[in-house]
């Protein structure tokens, strides 16, 4: 197993435009974590799977973003009619359970222009 | 609402100078705290997770303590290095329904001059 995978790593986008990101996780972690990070801030909780099922999703989370882990493997975040704001890197986390160290992808960065 | 609060949010030292962060959190409601290091283009990697009060933690250079009284963690590094130069990162997990959720600190950015 090489890790935590995420595709794209860049994505560059206009304003409107709906955006889908892909993280491969380790194998034997049955979860896994979106988090977003902007500058100057520490990564920020978006939402979390035990195996295919969505346990829960940040209220900070609007509408626009949905997230889905088919068969309790790899995971997509879809951002729809993206917005400036959304700009930041995307990061993906598994973890083999409470209390394990998180491995990391190395994140997608999203630019929304 | 999770507070973690990390200081210094950067530090300058030299090559062979030791150092140490601090992470301040809540003291109620903790299960779990990480340190993890995030080197510019690259993934965050995890240093420690320290359950337990009085826990200390060493890998190499890197040791941390932590103080779930009082809700604080020290990191040290001795006798840092230019390869020490990174975002160290700290995170508490409050445990229950939390699922394992992190609530992360802004990090403390090292740089290590030669």
């Amino acid at each position: 197993d090489t890790g935590v995978s995420q595709n794209p790593r860049h994505k560059i986008t206009k304003r409107g435009q709906n955006v889908t990101f892909r993280c491969d996780p380790i194998s034997e972690h049955n979860r896994l974590y979106w988090y977003r990070q902007t500058l100057g801030q520490g990564p920020e909780f978006l939402t979390y799977f035990q195996n295919e099922a969505q346990l829960e999703k940040s209220r900070l989370l609007s509408d626009r973003f949905s997230a889905e882990r088919p068969k309790g493997s790899f995971s997509t975040l879809e951002i729809q009619r993206t917005e400036q704001g959304d700009s930041a890197m995307y990061l993906c986390a598994s973890s083999a359970g409470q209390g394990y160290g998180y491995t990391f992808g190395s994140g997608t960065r999203l630019t929304v222009v | 609402i999770l507070n973690v609060e990390q200081s210094p949010q950067s530090l300058h030292v030299q090559e062979g100078d030791s150092t140490n962060f601090t992470c301040s959190f809540p003291s109620s409601n903790f299960y779990a705290l990480h340190w993890y290091r995030w080197e510019t283009a690259k993934s965050p990697e995890a240093l420690f997770v320290m359950t337990l009060n009085g826990d200390e933690k060493k890998k190499g250079r890197i040791s941390a303590t932590l103080n779930t009284k009082e809700g604080y963690s020290y990191l040290y590094i001795k006798g840092s290095q230019p390869e020490d130069s990174a975002t160290y990162l700290c995170a508490v997990n409050a445990g229950g329904t939390s699922y394992g959720k992190l609530t992360f600190g802004q990090g403390t950015i090292l740089t290590v001059h030669p």
